[in-house]
């Protein structure tokens, strides 16, 4: 079964550190290219961070650039996303999802066709 | 950034009707113009990429259509559990962007 799971989620400080990770199950992870979503309670969705299949490539929202890192371990199936500085506005669902590509060529754009089950963090003093 | 906007915010229907929601971009973004449907508690499920292409395991009740930036989402016929929040996403140009839902309550 193709799965995704999150955890290191929790309740932090203003200012503090936390780093989530998401565990990947049934299909070659190292082949898919990977996000971050957050979903803040009863808020839309926010995507946060793009990561390539290899790692060489990422990307960040305004909102997170800066304090966020996304990285991946493609030899433990895993992705990480190591959050610093954070603030009450982070709290939220997060999760991870998986890209997937459609289009050819230069015209190749993407979906997230796998989510996990997301996991909470809440900063607040 | 492209910004999206969904209309309605929320719907009432009933088990039967069929339900048209609306997506506007900021600019055009071709095709590229995905939905989802998420349930309270659980993780957003991807119904239509490409505008219009379904993916796969959804229901032929769901269909998209739209290009540029004007979109729909269509329910042709719903069911009790299609009664859900859905988010439209933008996959044009980075950074992705989704829209701010539309709630559909039983009526």
């Amino acid at each position: 079964e193709v799965q995704l799971v999150e955890s290191g989620g929790g309740l932090v400080q203003p200012g503090g550190s936390l780093r989530l990770s998401c565990a990947a199950s049934g299909f070659t992870f190292s082949s898919y290219e990977m996000n971050w979503v957050r979903q803040a309670p009863g808020k839309g969705l926010e995507w946060v961070s793009y990561i390539s299949s290899s790692g060489s490539t990422i990307y960040y929202a305004d909102s997170v650039k800066g304090r966020f890192t996304i990285s991946r371990d493609n030899a433990k199936n895993s992705l990480y996303l190591q959050m610093n500085s954070l603030r009450a506005e982070d709290t939220a669902v997060y999760y991870c999802a998986r890209t997937f590509l459609y289009g050819s060529g230069s015209w190749t754009h993407d979906a997230f066709d796998i989510w996990g089950q997301g996991t909470m963090v809440t900063v607040s003093s | 950034d492209i910004q999206m906007t969904q209309s309605p915010s929320s719907l009432s229907a009933s088990v039967g009707d069929r339900v048209t929601i609306t997506c506007r971009a900021s600019q055009s973004i071709s095709s590229y113009l995905n939905w989802y449907q998420q349930k309270p508690g659980k993780a957003p499920k991807l119904l239509i990429y490409a505008a219009s292409s379904l993916q796969s395991g959804v229901p032929s009740r769901f269909s998209g259509s739209g290009s540029g930036t004007d979109f729909t989402l269509t329910i042709s016929s719903l069911q009790p559990e299609d009664f859900a929040t859905y988010y439209c996403q933008q996959s044009y140009s980075t950074p992705d962007s989704f829209g701010q839902g539309t709630k559909l309550e039983i009526k």
